[in-house]
């Protein structure tokens, strides 16, 4: 069956720190995303990749890089993490092309202090 | 530009019927059905494309007015199960851009 994993359900980490979220999935499937979600304002996509060492900026991207290095790994950062990312960070996994179905992690709920 | 669903949120009891809808200020190519249970992961509903081919595995229906740039999923006779987070998502360059959910409730 498809698996998308996170690596944490639960973080906490500081102002200032620099964050690593791990996202990796086993479908070998071309298309990778970070989301954040917060209540009322729905998943909102952060970074996008579609091959290893490629990646496009989502529709919310300031205060976040990507980095793929191999195909079954997305990894988001947050350069140094402020109040306002406090957040549920959902991965998400596709094939390539058009009309492909998304298929999601758990989310990693991220607080920052 | 984020599409909006409306309700935001409906309440229901089981057998009840629900419509959700999801509408773009933008041409509609396709649009992708989420559901979210609480603690969960988002889970793929079907798929409606232009020219009306529909691809899922839910027994749920769903309809998709280019014209109005607009797509309803339709619940009928709801089962407990249904209770969740719906999200519609329009497709463009391999991308999706998600409303802000619509919050389903199914009371016995």
């Amino acid at each position: 069956d498809v698996k998308v994993t996170q690596s944490s359900r639960y973080l906490v980490k500081r102002t200032g720190e620099k964050v690593f979220l791990e996202c990796v999935q086993d479908m070998d499937h071309e298309n990778m995303f970070w989301y954040r979600q917060d209540p009322g304002l729905g998943l909102r996509l952060i970074y996008f990749s579609y091959d290893v060492k490629m990646k496009e900026k989502g529709d919310i991207p300031e205060g976040y890089s990507v980095s793929r290095e191999k195909k079954e790994r997305f990894s988001l950062i947050l350069e140094s993490a402020s109040t306002n990312q406090t957040s549920m960070y959902l991965c998400a996994s596709s094939l390539k092309g058009g009309h492909q179905p998304q298929h999601f992690g758990d989310g990693t709920r991220l607080s920052i202090l | 530009q984020q599409p909006v669903q409306s309700p935001q949120a409906v309440i229901l009891r089981e057998g009840e019927d629900a419509v959700i809808n999801c509408s773009s200020s933008k041409a509609l190519y396709s649009v992708h059905w989420y559901r979210q249970k609480h603690g969960e992961a988002p889970v793929f509903l079907m798929i409606l494309l232009k020219g009306g081919e529909q691809k899922g595995h839910e027994k749920i229906s769903a309809s998709f007015n280019e014209k109005k740039q607009q797509s309803s999923l339709y619940l009928t006779a709801s089962q407990l199960s249904y209770s969740g987070t719906y999200f519609c998502g329009t497709e463009g360059a391999q991308k999706l851009v998600f409303g802000q959910g619509t919050r389903l409730t199914i009371n016995p």
